[in-house]
């Protein structure tokens, strides 16, 4: 399978624990966005990399929560302190932009959902 | 004011109708439109894209984008139950950096 994979799928987690979430996006894609999607919303960007470097961060991303991307390739988001509040699905995406065409394409995972009791 | 705003659903339509879905965004800037369907737990796919006003057309999907009252829709001919999934519509300005999406639309097409 060539598509963009997370891990775990399902995370229930106590209040105050970390949780991180790993997203390997298609290969030769370079960039990387990670987006968070409450019941019945839409997905709310988080952040984005263009290879190893995280060039955008929402302000919904609070300094509870880091992601990265070593070697521009998986990436890893980390919500530290998990509050009721963070429950939600956690989207990963990639695209390619190369020479400036982009086809407005992103290519989701199927998220990794997480539970805070 | 969000960037973009959907008509809320749920939608409910027998098979065969014509669907519309629709969604306003509030920002000039943004020059890229772009449908996303999505099924129960799973992640949103494209359906289509378009950069300019006017109306693009992929089998029973069209497309329709109006800058000049920032409106975009989507529209199903011959809806099948198939087609039952969360509609999302999608905006970005020119460098992809974000993408501004609308609160879905969910649509079912009894058989």
């Amino acid at each position: 399978d060539t598509g963009v994979s997370q891990d775990p799928r399902h995370k229930i987690t106590k209040r105050g624990q970390n949780v991180t979430f790993r997203c390997d996006p298609i290969s030769e894609h370079n960039r990387l966005y990670w987006y968070r999607q409450t019941l019945g919303q839409g997905p709310e960007f988080l952040t984005y990399f263009q290879n190893e470097a995280q060039l955008e961060k929402s302000r919904l991303l609070s300094d509870r929560f880091s992601a990265e991307r070593p070697k521009g390739s998986f990436s890893t988001l980390e919500i530290q302190r998990t509050e009721q509040g963070d429950s939600a699905m956690y989207l990963c995406a990639s695209s390619i932009l190369q020479g400036g065409m982009f086809t407005g394409e992103l290519f989701f995972g199927e998220g990794s959902r997480l539970t805070v009791l | 004011q969000k960037e973009v705003e959907q008509d809320p659903g749920p939608l409910s339509v027998p098979e065969g109708a014509i669907v519309s879905l629709n969604c306003t965004y509030s920002n000039s800037a943004f020059q890229y439109f772009m449908w996303y369907r999505q099924y129960s737990r799973k992640g949103p796919e494209l359906l289509m894209y378009t950069y300019s006003s006017g109306n693009k057309e992929d089998g029973r999907f069209t497309a329709q984008v109006d800058k000049s009252s920032k409106y975009i829709s989507l529209f199903i001919r011959d809806s099948q139950p198939s087609d039952s999934a969360t509609y999302l519509c999608a905006i970005s300005r020119d460098n992809f950096n974000k993408f501004y999406f609308g609160s879905g639309t969910k649509l079912n097409v009894k058989p």
